[in-house]
């Protein structure tokens, strides 16, 4: 079975400073990784995802994603963060070979302080 | 627009009564999935589709159930047997195979009163 793991409940950043929500994951197959935001009594949105190539993948709204492949994670990252980032946000896994169900982790909330 | 649509937005359920949760796409994707969320545990798949006129149970499928008669469409059913359904839920569809996203629709929030 697939499972994703997201080891901090909360993440806690000054505006300005960068931001790392890590994730690491367990598939058979090769793994898709994805990140999803979400605010307040809405739908999750999809923010980046990984298939191959660079192992720095670039998404919206200025986020990025570290793919590693031997250490099975796929941390989200951003240079400089934004009091407007502050969100929950979701890593999830899909897999090739494998299910192809969406498998999701327990969520990060991130607090971007002024 | 391209999307997926859930309905309606808040739900109140009394004691010992059935609701069906709707969920339309028209992003022409085979794969569907109910999921719920509830406060520091993420999202549980409760069913999931691939193709019309068949799907799967999920992790916590007891007291739901679902029926995927049209491509478009995948109707959720939280049915008494189901102890406690106050919960956000949230339906999700996807292309069937391969390394696509999966688009959400803005979720359901039920209440039992």
């Amino acid at each position: 079975a697939q499972s994703v793991a997201q080891p901090e409940d909360q993440v806690n950043v000054a505006e300005g400073n960068p931001l790392t929500v890590k994730c690491t994951y367990s598939v058979s197959g090769n793994p898709y990784p994805f990140w999803y935001v979400q605010y307040p009594n809405r739908g999750l949105q999809f923010l980046l995802k990984y298939i191959t190539g660079d192992n720095l993948v670039k998404g919206s709204y200025g986020f990025e994603a570290e793919f590693n492949k031997s250490q099975t994670s796929f941390h989200l990252k951003k240079p400089s963060a934004l009091v407007s980032d502050s969100a929950l946000y979701f890593c999830a896994v899909r897999a090739a070979g494998g299910s192809y169900i969406p498998t999701f982790g327990r969520g990060t909330s991130l607090i971007v302080h002024p | 627009d391209g999307g997926i649509t859930q309905s309606p937005k808040y739900l109140f359920r009394k004691e010992g009564q059935n609701v069906t949760l709707s969920c339309e796409q028209n992003l022409n994707h085979d794969a569907m999935y109910w999921y719920r969320q509830d406060p520091g545990q993420g999202l549980r798949l409760i069913y999931y589709s691939q193709i019309v006129n068949d799907f799967q149970k999920g992790d916590i499928a007891e007291g739901y159930s679902v029926s995927r008669e049209k491509k478009e469409s995948f109707p959720l059913t939280v049915t008494s047997a189901q102890k406690n359904p106050t919960a956000f839920y949230l339906c999700a569809s996807s292309e069937g195979q391969g390394r696509t996203e999966a688009f959400f629709g803005q979720g359901t929030r039920l209440t039992v009163v």
